[in-house]
């Protein structure tokens, strides 16, 4: 069974910094890309980035809401995501989300090619940003 | 505001169908087949429910299936069921910097 459990969040002051984690199990987690989706309260979701595996280069991709604060790693060997988010804002506040990116289905793409879907959810971690 | 357009709500009962619509533009829903729906009941996480327009994971019912023409995709529920009642939402790729985008969600009440 496929579990992501994101841990880490929690109260930060603005222009402070925060590291989340998500761990995984159930897969092999090297295989895959994996994402950060946030959702700010009583609001929608808003995609963060994600990073690719290390077959199609471990690269990284930020919102541009976030692009230039946020940083997107991953341990393989420990199963492990982290989202590192330096310069926070008070909009920065939401629950945050570690997903599994899906593989592309289409004929036409590579092998475990990465997708632009989440198939796997966490539970999330809320991040809230406050003086 | 967000960068796909979905209708904030709509309601149908039990047994009918309904369709959520998702209006984006050729730099995402239209150029590219990217586009996914997610069902969020209140509390919970999202769940993926059609991915790449068309395709349903394992384990979603049947009843659920996703289409696209031009610059809209849909996502139609038949036989409408209590357990459906939640928020979707629609997501896409983009050529944009902003690799992906979202709908702002529809919440879908069965009456």
């Amino acid at each position: 069974e496929v579990q992501l459990v994101e841990s880490g969040g929690g109260l930060v002051q603005p222009g402070r910094s925060l590291r989340l984690s998500c761990t995984a199990s159930g897969f092999t987690f090297g295989d895959y890309a994996m994402s950060w989706v946030r959702q700010a309260p009583g609001k929608g979701l808003e995609w963060v980035g994600f990073i690719r595996s290390k077959a199609y280069g471990g690269t990284t991709e930020y919102a541009a809401s976030v692009k230039g604060r946020f940083t997107i790693s991953r341990d393989d060997s420990k199963s492990i995501a982290y989202l590192q988010m330096n310069s926070l804002k008070t909009e920065d506040t939401a629950v945050y989300y570690c997903t599994r990116v899906g593989y592309c289905s289409s004929t036409s793409c590579y092998a475990r090619a990465p997708s632009y879907y989440f198939d796997y959810w966490g539970q999330g971690t809320l991040v809230t940003v406050s003086s | 505001q967000s960068a796909l357009t979905q209708p904030a709500s709509v309601s149908g009962s039990p047994g009918q169908s309904i369709t959520i619509s998702c209006t984006g533009t050729s730099s995402d829903v239209g150029g590219y087949n990217y586009v996914s729906w997610y069902q969020q009941h209140p509390g919970k996480a999202p769940k993926l429910m059609i991915y790449e327009v068309s395709n349903r994971p394992s384990g979603v019912p049947d009843r659920f299936s996703g289409s696209k023409s031009g610059n809209t995709a849909s996502l139609t529920i038949s036989g409408l069921q209590a357990e459906d009642e939640a928020d979707y939402y629609c997501s896409s790729y983009t050529s944009s910097s902003t690799r992906v985008v979202f709908g702002g969600g529809t919440k879908l009440t069965v009456l």
